[in-house]
């Protein structure tokens, strides 16, 4: 156990439809990053947190966005779905910034219909 | 393109043999890692090597580091059947690059 929850694990949703995935840091961890994999695309990275102010930013769509809250919690915002959007997401948190050991969820698995 | 780019892509072996992976990169680096993942898992960290080391172990593994031909490589003596999941490098050298690249899938046969 990574320390790093996700909820959900599984979510179903259509075509068009928003959804929201929430990540938990491993206490203590002020550094977020989520990722998308896929079968064709691998692991994709889309974006990091850091102490609530967003650090970096990788492969993220428009209709995708992010935040982090005080609490240090992430959610990551997914809207007008489409077919391809269906994939493992994952979450991952770090005490610091990206040169530090990355603890990964245990992942969403997303399918759009 | 991707940063990391680990070769094999596939690597077979019977158990108790050895499995040596490579991975190459491209830029400057401040520490390069190791990941496993099992089939649909999330991934989990093995071993982070600093850019001033030059070799380090971790139980049956050992990884090395060559800054000069940029490129490091993770060996798994011993192998187990357990073994088998997708291996991947990391090496961030600053916020702006943050990739995994493709990952080398070891199947360990019993």
């Amino acid at each position: 156990d990574s320390g790093v929850t996700q909820t959900p694990k599984h979510l179903i949703t259509a075509t068009g439809q928003r959804v929201t995935l929430r990540c938990s840091p491993r206490s203590g961890d002020l550094s977020v990053y989520w990722y998308q994999q896929s079968l064709d695309q691998g692991l994709q990275f889309l974006i990091q947190y850091y102490n609530g102010e967003e650090r970096a930013k990788g492969n993220i769509l428009e209709r995708f966005s992010a935040q982090q809250f005080p609490d240090l919690h992430s959610e990551l915002n997914l809207s007008s779905l489409e077919l391809g959007d269906s994939a493992l997401y994952f979450c991952a948190s770090s005490v610091g910034t990206e040169t530090y050991e990355q603890y990964f969820g245990p992942g969403t698995r997303l399918t759009v219909t | 393109s991707q940063q990391g780019e680990e070769d094999p892509q596939a690597l077979s072996i019977q158990e108790g043999e050895n499995a040596t992976m490579n991975c190459s990169y491209k830029t400057s680096i401040n520490n390069l890692q190791w990941y496993r993942q099992n089939s649909g898992r999330g991934l989990v960290h093995l071993i982070l090597i600093r850019s001033n080391e030059r070799e380090k172990h971790s139980g049956r593994l050992r990884v090395t580091l060559d800054t000069s031909k940029k490129s490091s490589s993770l060996l798994i003596t011993a192998s187990r059947a357990a073994d088998t999941a997708s291996y991947f490098c990391f090496h961030p050298y600053n916020n702006n690059d943050m990739r995994f690249g493709a990952g080398t899938r070891l199947t360990v046969k019993p």
